[in-house]
């Protein structure tokens, strides 16, 4: 069973096409995360939901829109895909109070 | 400025020897979590290790252990008996008591050599 899954797991398109990448969590977390993973391996939170509620937006460009549905999903939609929106991004969830992250396995985005 | 500092980009090592990867933080908080990420080659982010700011003694897992120097606020990576299948990014972060999000540094690659 798996704790945080994401779909897919790799995704190729074409610029200016739109995508949705899907997470879900079954952890009971209260929290659902976005990071973003560049070609130099840096990590850099994009979004933050808690139980619904979007907490954090990091000065994310606007073609970016998560979707939270429930606390045991937080989907990203991208609009208008760049070159330099390829990456592999990152869901992860976490408790109230709980110190760290689960981290879904990932999904690499290349936009050609 | 940046929160987490990884100084080394990538270390080579041999296979059994012990291994010290550093990391330095900036807070001005009382309150924060440090935290250890393990990303082999198949990319998935591997949870190793915890320590907590109030927490007096140094966290261990297993072959890992955290060496927390508070006053330099160092919370260096030591993986001892190290294994081929050590090598790996390993990323130092942080959580601030206030902040919803963990911060991390840019990561230490590390090779082990049989």
């Amino acid at each position: 069973d798996t704790a945080v899954s994401q779909t897919p797991k790799y995704l190729v398109t074409q610029m200016g096409n739109d995508k949705s990448i899907k997470c879900e969590q079954n952890l009971g977390h209260d929290t659902m995360y976005w990071y973003k993973q560049d070609s130099k391996k840096f990590l850099k939170i994009m979004f933050s939901y808690n139980n619904k509620e979007l907490i954090i937006n990091e000065t994310v460009p606007n073609r970016f829109s998560p979707k939270s549905p429930d606390k045991a999903h937080l989907n990203l939609h991208i609009n208008s895909l760049e070159l330099g929106d390829s990456a592999v991004y990152f869901c992860a969830s976490s408790s109230q109070g709980a110190y760290g992250y689960t981290f879904g396995s990932g999904t690499r985005l290349t936009v050609v | 400025a940046q929160k987490i500092t990884q100084t080394q980009p990538g270390m080579f090592v041999q296979e059994k020897e012990a291994v010290t990867l550093d990391c330095t933080y900036d807070t001005s908080d009382q309150s924060y979590g440090l935290f250890w990420y393990k990303q082999p080659s198949s990319g998935e982010m591997i949870f190793l290790i915890y320590q907590g700011s109030y927490d007096e003694q140094n966290a261990t897992e297993g072959r890992y252990s955290l060496n927390f120097q508070k006053a330099r606020k160092s919370a260096n990576l030591v993986i001892s008996a190290s294994q081929l299948g050590d090598s790996a990014m390993y990323f130092c972060a942080m959580r601030e008591t206030w902040d919803d999000k963990i911060i991390f540094g840019k990561g230490t690659r590390l090779h082990i050599l049989p």
